[in-house]
């Protein structure tokens, strides 16, 4: 059974700092990894996606790496902004179509 | 193209009370999916769908939930007999048909509350 980690749970910084959102997984047995990004009372915004056979993804500042052999992927971000903050959510799709999500990291950028 | 859309966006019921939640997929997507994200939990899980079928119903809970993705129309989350414990936010995703990345989009959620 698939169980997804994010460490840490909360996380604050100061605006323009980079820094690195972690996500680990149990099965190496994935097909792809995907990073939503939730505002409170909202819905999922896709991010990032990998597929398995690839390493990494970048879209702007956000920069998404996966590491299946270590079941560990993360989530980049660069030049932080207060716009960023958010709950960040890591979740992995395996042999099956379903989303197996972590609890994810609540993000605060302080201006 | 709009994205996937869910109604009602806010529920509220009474224990006992019906509830029937709605989700039209992304334009040309097939495939369709539903997870809920109780209070302080991560989301889970609870049924996938493609029309007329449902392929894995492993998260639904084995009473009072029901989901249906007909020929026509948008899907169904069907709740019966809601109890407090059904309170939570629930998404729908949907991806397109056949081979490819399998991205899923998401809803903006329809939010249970359970009086």
């Amino acid at each position: 059974k698939q169980e997804v980690t994010q460490i840490p749970a909360a996380l604050s910084v100061p605006e323009g700092e980079n820094l690195v959102l972690n996500c680990s997984f149990t099965d190496s047995a994935i097909y792809n990894l995907q990073w939503f990004r939730q505002d409170p009372g909202k819905g999922l915004t896709s991010l990032l996606l990998i597929q398995s056979s690839q390493r990494e993804q970048t879209s702007g500042r956000l920069n998404a790496s996966l590491d299946k052999s270590s079941g560990r992927s993360t989530l980049y971000i660069a030049a932080s902004q207060p716009g960023d903050s958010a709950t960040y959510l890591c979740a992995l799709q395996g042999g099956s179509e379903k989303l197996v999500f972590g609890k994810g990291t609540k993000l605060t950028v302080n201006p | 193209n709009a994205g996937v859309m869910q109604n009602p966006r806010h529920l509220v019921r009474r224990r006992g009370q019906e509830a029937r939640l709605r989700c039209s997929p992304m334009k040309g997507h097939s495939h369709v999916y539903w997870y809920r994200q109780l209070p302080e939990e991560g989301l889970k899980f609870m049924v996938y769908l493609q029309k007329e079928n449902i392929i894995d119903e492993s998260g639904m809970p084995k009473e009072r939930f029901s989901a249906e993705f007909p020929k026509e129309g948008p899907s169904i989350l069907r709740i019966q007999q809601v109890v407090r414990g059904d309170s939570a936010a629930y998404f729908c995703a949907s991806s397109p048909a056949g081979l490819g990345s399998r991205e899923q989009f998401f809803g903006p959620g329809t939010r249970l509350t359970v009086l």
